[in-house]
């Protein structure tokens, strides 16, 4: 099965500009999540979808950060201006939510963002 | 919220010899726990994982411990070989309808040859 893939791998942009990334989840699961890691810190939590529906944006830092899923496939995270502190790498997972059953995730390979 | 500590943030070994990363959790609500491998360059991939319910899981030279009581769980390497050079994470979630976890710090794993 195809796993779960993000573009670009690698995206280096000025201070004010915007950004797009995208994930595209393995098929049939409904749980896209986005998390990024910051100059070698921890994974933290950016947002969840379920299906095309937000069920907890409360990791997203701020307002210049916009994420969506229509249609409940594939998902975009937008910058919107960027800043030198967003440089770092964003990681997308997804899962397929049985209860009691494969809690894990599955990660994309990330894109790495510099701000400069 | 939840809180995951992860020590030691670096760790070299000698090829052979066994590795230990520990990790606390402050929720005593949390239930799952997953550690990832992210090779460089690589995406963080599932290596092993334990629920509340159990208090130690094996898989091949891989095993991770729970203690609830204490809110610490800890992953084991034995018989270590380069290609487990890696960053390790822990983590720590809440089991809900699809749930977000909260990850360790990561621990900087090199094996020497």
């Amino acid at each position: 099965e195809a796993g779960v893939t993000q573009f670009p791998s690698h995206s280096v942009i000025e201070k004010g500009q915007t950004v797009t990334l995208r994930c595209d989840p393995i098929s049939g699961h409904d749980n896209l999540y986005w998390y990024r890691r910051v100059m070698g810190k921890e994974i933290k939590f950016l947002l969840h979808f379920v299906k095309e529906s937000k069920q907890d944006e409360s990791g997203m830092p701020n307002n210049r950060f916009l994420a969506e899923r229509t249609g409940g496939t594939y998902s975009t995270l937008k910058v919107q201006p960027a800043e030198l502190e967003d440089s770092g790498v964003y990681f997308c997972a997804s899962s397929q939510d049985r209860a009691g059953q494969d809690y894990g995730y599955t990660f994309g390979s990330g894109t790495r963002l510099t701000v400069v | 919220g939840e809180n995951v500590e992860q020590h030691p943030s670096t760790l070299s070994v000698q090829e052979g010899d066994s590795a230990v990363i520990k990790c606390t959790y402050s929720d005593s609500a949390s239930n799952y726990f997953p550690w990832y491998k992210q090779e460089l360059g690589k995406r963080p991939q599932l290596i092993i994982d334990i629920r509340s319910n159990v208090g130690e899981k094996k898989d091949q030279r891989i095993a991770v411990t729970l203690n609830k009581t204490a809110k610490h769980f800890s992953l084991h390497i034995t018989e270590t070989q380069p290609e487990d050079s890696a960053v390790y994470f822990c983590a720590a979630s809440i089991y809900n309808y699809g749930q977000n976890f909260v990850f360790g710090p990561g621990t900087r794993l090199s094996v020497l040859p």
